[in-house]
């Protein structure tokens, strides 16, 4: 059974940092792996599209990777501004067309 | 290019009613998933739509019901409703890439 885990579940940091998100899944068989972001009470955004067959993605200060065989995906955030905060959750793609999530973890950018 | 919408935002049902959510997908898109999300988790997958029929199915009960519409808007169903079914209420379209649009959400609180 797929399980992703997100650690930590909340992190606070100053502005201009740079910041690494961590999601771990326990099933190497994925079709891919998605970040979002979620606001509170919103909906969700999608950040980064990864497939199976890649190694990362890239999309302005953000940066996803994907490493299957230890089950780990990293989203980086380079410059982080407080307009970065919210949470961030990571969902695994199965070839049965549903998504695994994780719980996410809720980023707060203090000026 | 309108995004997911999903109808209504807010609503409030008594236990033992039977509500009703809508979503239209993003433009181009033929398939609609549904997801339930409580306060703080992850979303959870209800079910999936494409031409019109349910491809696939979490772990939801009966009581959750869908349908698609030749357009490819969607409905879910929720009868008999419990305290416990009080959630955000997430429609989402896919594009062929396999990446996931989310609309804005419907929050049931159920009193």
């Amino acid at each position: 059974k797929q399980e992703v885990t997100q650690i930590p579940a909340a992190l606070s940091v100053p502005e201009g940092e740079n910041l690494v998100l961590n999601c771990s899944f326990t099933d190497s068989a994925i079709y891919n792996l998605q970040w979002f972001r979620q606001d509170p009470g919103k909906g969700l955004t999608s950040l980064l599209l990864i497939q199976s067959s890649q190694r990362e993605q890239t999309s302005g200060r953000l940066n996803a990777s994907l490493d299957k065989s230890s089950g780990r995906s990293t989203l980086y955030i380079a410059a982080s501004q407080p307009g970065d905060s919210a949470t961030y959750l990571c969902a695994v793609g199965r070839s049965n067309y549903q998504l695994i999530w994780g719980a996410g973890t809720k980023l707060i950018i203090k000026p | 290019d309108a995004g997911v919408t999903q109808s209504p935002t807010h609503l409030i049902k008594t236990r033992g009613q039977q509500v009703t959510l809508r979503c239209s997908p993003k433009s181009g898109h033929d398939t609609v998933s549904w997801y339930q999300q409580a306060l703080g988790q992850g979303p959870q997958f209800i079910f999936q739509y494409y031409e019109e029929e349910e491809r696939q199915r979490g772990n939801f009960p009966d009581r959750f019901s869908g349908h698609q519409f030749p357009n490819y808007s969607s409905e879910l169903n929720v009868n008999a409703l419990l305290l416990g079914d009080s959630a955000l209420y997430l429609c989402a379209s896919e594009s062929r890439a396999g990446e996931l649009f989310f609309g804005e959400g419907s929050r049931l609180t159920v009193l």
